[in-house]
């Protein structure tokens, strides 16, 4: 069974350094893909980045320069970092498992929410 | 980057009614354009793939079609368990853009 979970701090004061933690199960990061995407309250869907099953990372360019995605194999982890947080970073964050095929979110976790706030 | 325009952004149904909502990119996305369905205070869950493509686990009222441009997610029989956003993610270039969504809601 394909899962995957998503783990935060939950409060994070502003311009400080956002961590999240994407657990997967039922499926190799080796074979598959994980996309980071955000919803800020009441609001849509945002893609943040990805990184594919042979280790290469993509961004949303908007957010590029704050972003740093990796991943633990050994884990079945992928990680997120996002710097410099501002109020409008206040979001649920999801992983979603990514299928190279067809570039479609396939599996989604339950979501981490995130406020920056002092 | 692809601009998704979803329409309408609110829909008014009544159960067992057949509904189209629509996706227009901003440019071509070929068929890589797929629907997503996100129920309150829920993850979003697949409907879709590829345009027209059915998911398994998926109920077969919903279906879809289109291709570059223009896109139409259909219901074939709303259910009240519809009721949910549903935005159209495009995956043919970077950034994966998403639609702002079409609210379903019972008349």
């Amino acid at each position: 069974q394909v899962q995957l979970k998503e783990s935060g701090p939950g409060l994070v004061q502003p311009s400080r350094t956002l961590s999240l933690t994407c657990t997967v199960s039922g499926f190799s990061l080796t074979s598959y893909g994980v996309s980071w995407v955000r919803q800020p309250p009441g609001k849509g869907l945002e893609w943040i980045a990805a990184i594919w099953s042979g280790g290469s990372t993509d961004y949303n360019s908007a957010l590029k320069s704050r972003l740093s995605i990796s991943r633990d194999t050994s884990k079945s982890q992928v990680l997120l970092k996002m710097n410099s947080l501002q109020t409008e970073d206040t979001a649920m964050y999801f992983c979603a498992r990514l299928r190279r095929h067809y570039y479609v979110m396939d599996a989604w976790g339950q979501g981490a929410s995130v406020t920056v706030s002092s | 980057d692809v601009v998704l325009t979803q329409s309408p952004a609110t829909l008014s149904v009544t159960p067992g009614e057949r509904i189209s909502l629509s996706c227009r990119a901003s440019e071509s996305v070929d068929t890589y354009l797929h629907w997503y369905q996100q129920k309150p205070n829920e993850s979003p869950r697949l409907l879709i793939k590829y345009a027209s493509q059915s998911i398994s686990g998926i109920p077969s009222r919903f279906s879809g079609s289109g291709s570059g441009t223009d896109f139409t997610l259909s219901i074939n029989g709303v259910e009240l368990e519809d009721l949910s956003i549903y935005y159209c993610q495009q995956g043919n270039s970077l950034p994966f853009t998403f639609g702002s969504g079409t609210k379903l809601e019972i008349k």
